[in-house]
Formats: structure tokens, C-alpha cells, sequence
């Protein structure tokens, strides 16, 4: 079975530009989740779909962060424009209804 | 929102040993208990969970026990190896499954 796929692995930008991730989830898996991990800590979750439609997106910084995923297969998670801050690991996560969830590899994120 | 810590924050065992770390959790609605290690550089992957009508749960040198009614649970590693060495993130969650995860233990275990 594949598993969750996330690209690009690394992603270099200077402060102010944008940068657009993008995540593939199990075949199958209806919810899917988008994570920011900062060094150091744990994975905080920004968004979550069911299916085409937002569950939570409460922690989603909305003046900066997009995210969609059309036709309730894959999603992108966009910056626009990034700060400083923004730099970690974005991972991707997908599950079936109220299961267990499988992370991607995650995309490292440096603004300079 | 869910508040959750874990204790230790970091842990160094002789190989062998057994290591135990502790999750405190504030929300009485959580019901979905799953411990996640992540190796450096690695996608955190699932070690061991249990859902709230279940005490304990063992899987070879892993288990965990919850208590719900003090609101913690612990992740069990016994007979510690080297490869056990990485950080571990308690999650637990709620109805739709969406997780908190704590700040992460990172256990070193030493050959």
C-alpha cells in the first residue's frame, strides 16, 4: 500500500514570497490533515478536510495560509506572503473516518 | 482547546532498561489515546494507541495504560535497544480523531 506523498521534500524561499505545498493521501483515506512542526516541538495541526470539506481550521493563520482539496483527493497548503517564522516541517496526514492517522514525509520550509 | 504534557522531556536509559513516559491531558472528552515516534529527520509514525474503554494495551516491549479519570496515559518500553532511541509525541484526541500532540521525550537509550 503507498503511502502518504508529500512534494517537495525541501523548499528554500526568502521572507515575503509564497510557496505552495502538495499532499497525495492513502487511496481511500477520506480525512486528510495538514501540520506544521517547528524544531523542537510536536506536530500542530492547521487544517483538517473531510472528504472536499474544512473540519477544523481554527490554528490556520487564514491572513497567510490557504489550503484546498478539490475533488476530495489531494490538497495543497499555500503561504502567502512567508515570514520568518514560518520555517519548519509541513507534513501531511491522512486517515480513514476517525482512524488512525499515517504522516507523509513532510516538506522542510526555510525563509531567509 | 486540549492541553497536554509529557514528562520527561528528555530520558536517557541504559540498553536493556525499561523507559516509562507520562501524558497529562485536559480534555475529559478525549477518547483516542496513540503514541507516535519520530527518528530525526523521519515522519512520525504510530507506535502503539488505545481508545478510552480499554485500561491497557501491549504490543511485544510496548504497552500502554491509561487512566481516564486522572487523565494521563504512559507509554511502557521495556528491554530497551538502541533503535528505541528517538522522540516520542503522546496525541490523544477526540470525535472527529484530531490530535494534540505534546512537546515530545527524547528517549536515548545507550548501548
Amino acid at each position: 500500500e503507498a503511502g502518504v506523498a508529500q512534494s517537495p521534500r525541501y523548499k528554500i524561499i526568502e521572507k515575503r514570497q509564497s510557496v505552495a505545498f502538495w499532499c497525495n493521501p492513502i487511496s481511500g483515506h477520506a480525512t486528510l490533515y495538514w501540520y506544521q512542526q517547528i524544531l523542537g516541538q510536536g506536530p500542530k495541526l492547521l487544517i483538517q478536510f473531510q472528504n472536499n470539506g474544512v473540519v477544523d481550521d481554527s490554528q490556520l493563520p487564514k491572513d497567510r495560509f490557504s489550503a484546498e482539496r478539490l475533488k476530495g483527493v489531494d490538497s495543497t497548503l499555500k503561504i502567502q506572503p512567508a515570514k520568518l517564522e514560518d520555517s519548519a516541517v509541513y507534513l501531511c496526514a491522512s486517515s480513514l473516518v476517525r482512524d488512525i492517522q499515517y504522516f507523509g514525509a513532510g516538506t522542510r520550509l526555510s525563509v531567509l | 482547546g486540549e492541553n497536554v504534557e509529557q514528562h520527561p522531556s528528555t530520558l536517557s536509559v541504559q540498553e536493556g532498561d525499561s523507559a516509562v513516559i507520562k501524558c497529562t491531558y485536559s480534555d475529559s472528552a478525549s477518547n483516542y489515546f496513540p503514541w507516535y515516534k519520530q527518528e530525526l529527520g523521519k515522519r512520525p509514525q504510530l507506535i502503539i494507541d488505545i481508545r478510552s474503554n480499554v485500561g491497557e494495551k501491549k504490543d511485544q516491549r510496548i504497552a500502554v495504560t491509561l487512566n481516564k479519570t486522572a487523565k494521563h496515559f504512559s507509554l511502557h518500553i521495556t528491554e530497551t535497544q538502541p533503535e528505541d532511541s528517538a522522540v516520542y509525541f503522546c496525541a490523544p484526541g477526540a470525535g472527529s480523531y484530531q490530535l494534540t500532540f505534546g512537546k515530545g521525550t527524547k528517549l536515548s537509550v545507550i548501548p
